[in-house]
């Protein structure tokens, strides 16, 4: 089976202060995600990766940075965290194999709350 | 237009009835096609996936794509309480390195006893 494990279940962090959010996924998946998660407005995508140190911009990146240092590890750093990006951050993990059938799995998520 | 558009319900079907889920997406060049269920407080978890024009069937779920109207849906035969979820379309964006999905903002199915 596929596992992808997040750092934190549950963060409670304080206006601009920097917060490091980590994904490790076990598959030797390519490709990762972060998505955040929104009452009414679903998942958005904030950052994806399609290779290690290799980064690309989602749908909604700004106050959002990403490192890929390795393979099976993948970060969401906000650099000041603001009261706006209190939500439920999501990591996904896939395998490319060249077309397009590729699936997409998720952790448990991590619930961010910024005072 | 949304890109992914679903009725946010809840839709609410009795026990052991056909609940039946809609999604319909606006990029014409679109070719997978996903549900996802998510029970509150969890991650999404994949239940279908459908590349080709017709139905598709896995047990208890059958997911019907048209390409043509652009209409993807999930059918849940035999509804249990356990089904009880919010359902997330997905569908796929294809780019150089690979494919991002975008997801609908789900569907609340309610299963009652």
């Amino acid at each position: 089976d596929v596992k992808v494990t997040q750092s934190s279940r549950y963060l409670v962090k304080r206006t601009g202060e920097k917060v490091f959010l980590e994904c490790v996924q076990d598959m030797d998946h390519e490709n990762m995600f972060w998505y955040r998660q929104d009452p009414g407005l679903g998942l958005r995508l904030i950052y994806f990766s399609y290779d290690v140190k290799m980064k690309e911009k989602g749908d909604i990146p700004e106050g959002y940075s990403v490192s890929r240092e390795k393979k099976e590890r993948f970060s969401l750093i906000l650099e000041s965290a603001s009261t706006n990006q209190t939500s439920m951050y999501l990591c996904a993990s896939s395998s490319w194999t060249g077309g397009y059938q590729e699936t997409q799995y998720f952790g448990p998520g991590t619930r961010l709350l910024v005072l | 237009q949304k890109e992914v558009e679903q009725n946010s319900g809840p839709l609410s079907v009795p026990e052991g009835a056909i609940a039946s889920l809609n999604c319909t997406y606006s990029d014409r060049v679109s070719q997978s096609f996903f549900w996802y269920r998510q029970y509150s407080g969890k991650s999404p978890e994949l239940i279908m996936s459908i590349y080709s024009n017709g139905d598709k069937e896995d047990g208890r779920f059958t997911a019907q794509l048209n390409k043509a109207s652009q209409y993807v849906s999930l059918l849940i035969r035999d509804s249990q309480p356990s089904d009880s979820a919010t359902y997330l379309c997905a569908v796929n964006r294809h780019t150089g390195g690979g494919n991002k999905l975008t997801f609908g903002t789900g569907t609340q199915l309610k299963v009652e006893l």
